[in-house]
């Protein structure tokens, strides 16, 4: 089956610094990828639609200035966490459709962030 | 705005009991549904999904799901759980329109041998 890869699996960071996420799709194409953050004991919550080519599409509430999301190539997402603070400290899980079977979607094993 | 509630937080069954995971959606229109299972630290897999067609639907690893258009309702069932069930279960819609998914809060299931 498809597979999507994130790297890294987990990382820890100062307060005040940057952090950069990335999401690969290792068989298959993505134009479009999904970025989620699931708080411990929590369901995912959708925080935006990345696309390539083109400016990601932001859920309500969520800073597109402090997650940047670039989907540069159809096989890799990157989300940035921007002067991170110990409350952006959570699980980020991307997906991407498979385009041979539309509407399912391939996880990644998500990435812990820890912010200091 | 789309929703999706799983009435059921945290299940604990004993092996071979019968297991039923409630999962209703709010959305006017047509909608795909799915439900998501995520083991001990692993990445959520796909267990079953509803497009179109037959609303009862199977899955892998013996699960079922029916979908009852009437009462906006998904639930999950497996005649007889086992130890290795044991996961949080996530029920999720998207629109007929897009691949975006809408997650419902999760279930975490216990099964004791």
């Amino acid at each position: 089956g498809a597979v999507v890869s994130q790297h890294p699996s987990w990382v820890i960071c100062k307060s005040g610094t940057s952090v950069k996420i990335e999401c690969r799709s290792l068989d298959f194409q993505a134009t479009t990828m999904f970025w989620y953050r699931q708080f411990p004991k929590q369901s995912l919550m959708l925080m935006a639609t990345s696309n390539e080519g083109s400016k990601a599409t932001y859920e309500q509430g969520v800073e597109k200035d402090k997650f940047l999301i670039n989907h540069a190539s159809l096989t890799l997402s990157t989300l940035t966490v921007t002067s991170a603070h110990p409350e952006d400290s959570s699980f980020y899980i991307c997906s991407a459709p498979s385009g041979a079977n539309s509407y399912e979607q391939y996880f990644g094993p998500g990435t812990r962030l820890t912010v200091t | 705005a789309q929703s999706v509630s799983q009435h059921n937080h945290h299940v604990i069954l004993s092996e071979a009991a019968s297991l039923e995971l409630g999962c209703n959606y709010s959305y006017g229109g047509t909608v795909n549904l799915f439900w998501y299972v995520q083991y001990p630290g692993q990445h959520l897999q796909l267990l079953l999904k509803y497009f179109s067609g037959d609303p009862l639907v199977k899955g892998i690893k013996g699960f079922e799901a029916e979908f009852i258009k009437s009462k906006f309702s998904f639930n999950l069932r497996k005649p007889s759980v086992q130890w290795s069930d044991t996961a949080e279960y996530f029920c999720a819609v998207s629109a007929w329109y897009t691949d975006k998914l809408i997650f419902g809060t999760g279930t975490r299931l216990q099964v004791f041998p």
